[in-house]
């Protein structure tokens, strides 16, 4: 079956703009996350949907927002962008259980460059 | 709040060896569960392993392998028979099951270099 699908995979943008990623859940996963991967903060959590409500949300400013349609599908935006923005930004899916074996499963990630 | 120790920015290890990857974490939770992803130079994070705070047994998924050890809260990696291709970042993470989501605290990363 076909995996997670993050779009687009690769960006470059100017301070100041923003920005929309978009992630495809694998079919019939209905949970969403999504992390910021950098080399000086590592991997860090910004935010989960569920059923298109945000569950949880990681210590992030307010510029970092996302939605989750009814397909599952999910976007994040970044507004007004930053030089520290720059990043690879992952999403996974996972089932709509929280049991502890649940497994996140990961896309690529969208690279984004900030000039 | 919860936090991930992996100590071992780099390793190498020589290929057809075991290697072992180490993992220390703090959590005041009983119920929580202990990831092992891996990351190619591609991005993606795969998942390896998992082992729940209450499974007696240690998880192995054919090379790879979870000494877990609860009283001190950790969970190294063991990889046997190291192959070219496990050249990566391994990460270590852990979700804490009072949280209602899929949340995870992730260490941060050991690469590892297998050498012919």
């Amino acid at each position: 079956k076909a995996g997670v699908t993050q779009t687009p995979r690769y960006l470059i943008k100017t301070r100041g703009q923003q920005v929309t990623l978009s992630c495809s859940p694998i079919s019939g996963h209905r949970s969403v996350s999504w992390y910021q991967q950098t080399p000086g903060q590592g991997l860090q959590f910004l935010f989960e949907y569920f059923s298109e409500t945000q569950r949880n949300k990681g210590n992030f400013p307010g510029r970092f927002s996302g939605r989750q349609f009814s397909n599952s599908r999910s976007e994040m935006n970044v507004s007004t962008l930053e030089l520290g923005d720059s990043a690879l930004y992952l999403c996974a899916s996972s089932l709509p259980s929280i049991s502890g074996a649940n497994v996140l499963t990961f896309g690529a990630g969208s690279r984004l460059t900030v000039l | 709040a919860q936090k991930i120790t992996q100590t071992q920015p780099g390793m190498f290890v020589q290929e057809k060896e075991a290697v072992t990857l180490d993992c220390t974490y703090d959590t005041s939770d009983q119920s929580y569960g202990l990831f092992w992803y891996k990351q190619p130079s591609s991005g993606e994070m795969i998942f390896l392993i998992y082992q729940g705070s209450y499974d007696e047994q240690n998880a192995t998924e054919g090379r790879y392998s979870l000494n877990f050890q609860k009283a001190r809260k950790s969970a190294n990696l063991v990889i046997s028979a190291s192959q070219l291709g496990d050249s990566a970042m391994y990460f270590c993470a852990m979700r804490e099951l009072n949280n209602a989501g899929n949340m995870l605290t992730f260490g941060g990363g050991t690469r590892l270099m297998v050498k012919p």
